[in-house]
């Protein structure tokens, strides 16, 4: 069954800890993508990759790495540089950079 | 950079009446519209897209119109069913190609069908 994972679907962490998220897609995608999503802000791109190690920072890179060492995977991992690291954060891929986005269940971050 | 407004926020309309979200964005290079829907608890999924050569699209139910000289883009949903409740975002991209690196979403539109 073809698509993208994400775990874990929730986590809590607490505040200065470094939590890593993973993403892994069996689609043979290319370009992979981290958005962050807040209520009422639409999604904001994190970073993203366009081909194996290889990345790029998005709109709201701050407090954030990534990494790129095999197609299928690219996992996030939020920082204690973050200063508000509590979120929705969805991971997806596509074929190309221009082709369409398909994404990953999400995985809520709450940091206590 | 790029800047899309998405109205409105909330829509509520009776079952098998059309809904219409609108959005304009600021870039007047930006040449790829996308629309995505997210059912309640489920990954956002592209519905329909645009590209800046072409003014209309339609597939089913589901149209997107695009005004170029307005910078203004909208979706359309005719004879809408109680399936069409969900967030709907609408994004553009300035890359040519319509790069996904190069898309800002809007902030969403909850569409709610009222049986």
């Amino acid at each position: 069954d073809g698509g993208i994972t994400q775990s874990p679907k929730y986590l809590f962490r607490k505040e200065g800890q470094n939590v890593t998220l993973s993403c892994e897609q069996n689609l043979n995608h290319d370009a992979m993508y981290w958005y962050r999503q807040d209520p009422g802000q639409g999604l904001r791109l994190i970073y993203y990759s366009q081909i194996v190690n290889d990345f790029q920072k998005g709109d709201i890179a701050e407090g954030y790495s990534v990494s790129r060492e095999k197609k299928e995977s690219f996992p996030l991992t939020v920082t204690s540089a973050q200063k508000n690291p509590t979120a929705f954060y969805l991971c997806a891929s596509s074929i190309q950079v221009s082709g369409e986005l398909f994404f990953g269940e999400g995985s809520r971050l709450t940091v206590l | 950079g790029e800047n899309v407004e998405q109205h409105p926020s909330t829509l509520s309309v009776q079952e098998g009446d059309s809904a219409v979200i609108k959005c304009t964005y600021s870039d007047s290079a930006s040449n790829y519209f996308p629309w995505y829907k997210q059912e309640l608890g489920k990954r956002p999924q592209l519905i329909i897209d645009i590209r800046s050569n072409v003014g209309e699209k339609k597939d089913q139910r589901i149209a997107v119109t695009l005004n170029k000289t307005a910078k203004h883009f909208s979706l359309h949903i005719t004879e809408t069913q109680p399936e069409d409740s969900a967030v709907y975002f609408c994004a553009a991209s300035i890359r040519t190609g319509g790069g996904a690196d190069g898309l800002t979403f809007g902030k969403g539109t909850h569409l709610i069908i009222q049986p």
